[in-house]
């Protein structure tokens, strides 16, 4: 998980609420990066930033938000539009995305429950 | 658009045996190819790479891969596996130009038992 953190470890949602993830890295990546993992279908691209202040849509962007104000830090919320939030949530960052191959290196996750 | 199969839902091996989990890929031009391994309930680690050259790479814990460029395929293999290589692997691939989003194999379990 190197220098990576999310928070929290478990996070538990009631219909209708918005929460944020956090997600730290201490790596001076440039990019980051945040995915659903949903079991037996591998990992969806949510939202990425390649630099502080910009950041675009992934494959699956309804329903969730991000801002990228510093470098070490890309929260993501998820909000009450994202009909289906149950899932576990990886937060991944990179050196510089347009310089290839560059490797993602990934956080521990955050498993996201709706009650 | 760039996309990975990974065959195998699972893989059961006994502990010493050789194991491999197969992936192949789709991608425009030429493909950087990642394995990552993920423990239950914690994130993906990174294992090898192949970005160009020697078709074997090595990386962390006794693990290679082999790129196949005819077969389209990056085979994850370790020639006796242990207990504790019980884990779900993950293929991705990328182009080596433009799009530099990963796409993501469905993942394999792999079960090793004593």
């Amino acid at each position: 998980d190197g220098g990576i953190t999310q928070s929290p470890k478990y996070l538990f949602r009631k219909e209708g609420q918005n929460v944020t993830l956090s997600c730290e890295q201490n790596l001076n990546h440039d990019a980051m990066y945040w995915y659903r993992q949903d079991p037996g279908q591998g990992l969806r691209l949510i939202y990425y930033s390649q630099i502080v202040n910009d950041f675009q849509k992934g494959d699956i962007a309804e329903g969730y938000s991000v801002s990228r104000e510093k470098k070490e830090s890309f929260p993501l919320t998820v909000t009450s539009a994202q009909k289906n939030p149950t899932a576990f949530y990886l937060c991944a960052s990179s050196i510089d995305s347009s310089v290839p191959p560059d490797t993602q290196y990934f956080g521990p996750g955050t498993r996201l429950t709706v009650l | 658009a760039q996309s990975v199969a990974q065959p195998e839902d699972q893989v059961n091996v006994a502990e010493g045996n050789p194991l491999t989990v197969k992936c192949t890929y789709s991608v425009s031009g030429n493909p950087y190819l990642f394995w990552y391994v993920q423990y239950p309930n914690r994130g993906l680690q990174f294992l090898l790479k192949y970005i160009t050259g020697d078709n074997l790479v090595k990386g962390s814990y006794g693990f290679e891969a082999e790129f196949n460029k005819s077969q389209t395929s990056f085979h994850l293999k370790k020639p006796s596996a242990l207990v504790s290589d019980s884990a779900l692997y993950f293929c991705a691939v990328r182009p080596s130009r433009g799009d530099y989003k990963l796409s993501f194999g469905a993942g394999t379990t792999v079960t090793v038992r004593a």
